[in-house]
């Protein structure tokens, strides 16, 4: 079955340091993966896709299809980064092409 | 307008109650998603429109649970005879791709709280 995991529910960190993201996905197709986020008051909306290989805020991701990972990452996170942060993945190759989303991860940049 | 609208914002319902929720998708956009995310979890899908046609409505938790876009713009999600399980945010999304097409670019709305007393 098609599943995302994001096995941290909450990550604190302070100002200035690396922050990485976990999410793993069980697929055994070709999916195409995600990175949504919702920063507080605010809409989820799209961060990154890893087939368009950008940087956005900092953010870089990379498809791992060996370890089945799409972990996401910044080298110097800044306060602002805090929010939810949710992993998502689809199939354009199947009948669904529908986003399935993990249980997302809660990021605390202190100051 | 300026994004995906959902109205109400927030709706309090009592258990075997039916409520409707509504979506004012970006105009023009082809595709409508809705799905429901309960307290700390992430969105699951609900049903996915392209234009009038709804062409997935696999993740409709139950027969309680309707969906309509019959002039394809403006959605309506309907349960009827609420249940306290039932309490979650509804989203609902639209893009202007169609299938294959609408990841690429996909816009949320604000969602619907729906609590179930």
């Amino acid at each position: 079955a098609q599943r995302v995991t994001q096995p941290e529910k909450l990550l604190s960190v302070f100002k200035g340091a690396p922050v990485e993201l976990k999410c793993n996905y069980s697929y055994s197709g070709s999916p195409e993966l995600f990175w949504y986020v919702q920063y507080s008051r605010q809409r989820l909306q799209l961060l990154l896709r890893h087939i368009s290989r950008e940087s956005i805020k900092g953010f870089t991701a990379d498809l791992n299809k060996g370890e089945t990972s799409f972990h996401l990452k910044k080298p110097f996170a800044q306060e602002e980064d805090s929010a939810m942060y949710y992993c998502a993945l689809t199939d354009y190759g199947g009948s669904q092409g529908n986003l399935i989303f993990g249980k997302g991860t809660k990021l605390s940049v202190k100051p | 307008g300026a994004g995906v609208s959902q109205s109400p914002r927030y709706k309090v319902a009592k258990r075997g109650q039916d409520v409707a929720l509504r979506c004012d998708p970006i105009s023009g956009h082809v595709s409508l998603f809705w799905y429901q995310q309960a307290l700390g979890q992430g969105p699951e899908f609900l049903t996915y429109f392209q234009n009038e046609a709804q062409l997935d409505k696999s993740g409709l938790p139950s027969d309680r649970f309707f969906a309509e876009r019959p002039e394809g713009s403006v959605s309506t999600l309907k349960i009827q005879r609420t249940q306290q399980e039932d309490s979650a945010v509804y989203l609902c999304a639209s893009s202007p791709g169609g299938f294959r097409e609408f990841n690429e670019k996909l816009f949320f709305g604000s969602g619907t709280q729906l609590s179930v007393l």
